[in-house]
């Protein structure tokens, strides 16, 4: 079946540092990207997304990047902080659908 | 704007009894609400679509007798889970889909542990 898949399972940085998480996805029909923050204990939170007609959309601190060509997704955060410690998942969807969530990446930030 | 809540946020309960989580979009309507469990540090497995108005729809080995979802209306979905066992034991999370911006918004989970 369809799935998404991160790369790393875990992720440990610098205070300061930027941070690169990837994702490889494999259902080339899919045109929704989402990346979500989850702390322990909480629901997934929202960072950003990019639908597939981009290849490249940033927010505050974060980029997400796009390569429909080898179906793969990355997020970076830029001066990566505390509290941006957490998992962070991305996930994708097709035609306003149902989403997959990949397996995860644990991120930690080291003081 | 865009909030989920979910209630309860934590329920312990003995094995054989029945209960029931409640999903809600706060300050959006939501034709579409879903239900995902999510089990210690594993990614979020989506367990059913809730339509409001009709009958939900199940993921492939998710069993609708045993999990069974109302969405009375546009701002409610309930999952309740039937005779839980200790397996059943796991963080359950709902999400609305906005209906203005197609977005997924996710409630703060509710953590079952059956005993």
């Amino acid at each position: 079946g369809e799935s998404v898949g991160l790369h790393l399972p875990t992720l440990s940085v610098q205070e300061g540092d930027n941070s690169i998480i990837n994702c490889a996805y494999s259902n080339s029909a899919s045109d929704y990207f989402i990346w979500y923050k989850q702390e322990s204990g909480k629901g997934p939170q929202f960072i950003i997304d990019i639908r597939s007609n981009m290849d490249k959309r940033q927010g505050q601190r974060v980029t997400v990047l796009l390569n429909k060509t080898v179906k793969h997704l990355s997020l970076q955060i830029a001066a990566t902080q505390p509290g941006d410690s957490a998992v962070y998942f991305c996930a994708e969807s097709y035609n306003a659908g149902k989403s997959t969530f990949g397996d995860g990446t644990t991120l930690t930030v080291k003081p | 704007g865009a909030v989920v809540s979910q209630h309860p946020s934590r329920v312990i309960c003995k094995s054989g009894t029945s209960v029931k989580i409640e999903c809600r979009s706060l300050d959006f309507q939501a034709t579409t609400m879903f239900w995902y469990r999510q089990f210690p540090k594993q990614s979020l497995m989506l367990m059913a679509t809730s339509n409001e108005g009709s009958k939900a729809t199940y993921e492939q080995g998710v069993e609708k007798d045993k999990f069974l979802i109302n969405h009375a209306s546009l701002t409610l979905s309930t999952l309740t889970v039937t005779s839980a066992h200790p397996e059943d034991s796991s963080f359950y999370i709902c999400s609305a889909l906005g209906l203005a911006t197609e977005k997924e918004y996710f409630g703060p989970g509710t953590r079952l542990t059956v005993l």
